[in-house]
């Protein structure tokens, strides 16, 4: 059962475009979201994150979305650019005190950004 | 530098044969996990360790083993492999709440291993 799912395997932006990534969960106790990026042959690196308090964090190029009624949440790059080229996983968290913060990854976006 | 150190990078292993992967952090972190990364569903957790000497079981823990002697080293032992063992790993780590104003949820990740079982 899939808590956390991204129901794109794959995006293609034209560089400059707004990238938009989305995902969906299914448990209203998540507490916290992640966006993390990776690169082939590298692991994962954080991006971004929100409470569930909020609605929007913005950082630079990158924002993150949330909506909770709807269950779900969004990441916002503007302008893309080639090198944000990348696998993009969201994550949940039901917070420190459920089994140390444990992640929950979605199944991840390909994102390609053509110059 | 800042990092989560695991070894070997690559293995390509037989059905059976014990194997070891290890992972190392240098940032004094209390926590850390091991994952799995296999297409189509993304990274699941294999075991945590909130502290030395404290493990537990994550989603997927069958035909795995762990140990936290030291709080830098977190190996993942497999004892007998097998060919659905075969994926990517990583090794992650955080502070937890420890020295930090707020948690974040925040993992720092190594940069996998590439295990195949034939």
């Amino acid at each position: 059962d899939q808590q956390v799912k991204q129901n794109s395997p794959s995006l293609s932006v034209q560089e400059g475009r707004i990238s938009i990534l989305n995902c969906d969960y299914t448990n209203s106790m998540f507490d916290y979201f992640l966006w993390y990026k990776k690169y082939p042959a590298e692991g994962p690196t954080f991006l971004i994150s929100i409470s569930s308090i909020k609605d929007k964090n913005e950082d630079g190029r990158f924002t993150v979305f949330l909506n909770k009624s709807a269950k779900h949440l969004s990441l916002h790059i503007v302008p893309s650019q080639p090198g944000d080229s990348a696998v993009y996983f969201c994550a949940a968290s039901l917070g420190w005190d459920n089994q140390g913060g444990k992640l929950i990854f979605g199944q991840g976006t390909e994102l390609s950004v053509k110059p | 530098e800042a990092q989560v150190t695991q070894n070997p990078r690559y293995l390509i292993t037989v059905t059976g044969k014990k194997l070891t992967v290890t992972c190392s952090q240098n940032m004094n972190h209390e926590y850390m996990s091991w994952y799995r990364q296999d297409p189509g569903l993304g990274l699941r957790q294999i075991y945590y360790s909130m502290n030395v000497e404290v493990t537990d079981k994550g989603d997927v823990p069958e035909g795995y083993k762990v140990s936290r002697k030291e709080k830098r080293n977190f190996p993942l032992i497999l004892e007998s492999p097998s060919p659905n063992q075969t994926s990517l790993y990583f090794c992650a780590s955080s502070p937890g709440l420890a020295g930090v104003s707020r948690w974040t949820g925040e993992l720092f990740f190594g940069e996998g291993s590439r295990l195949t079982v034939l």
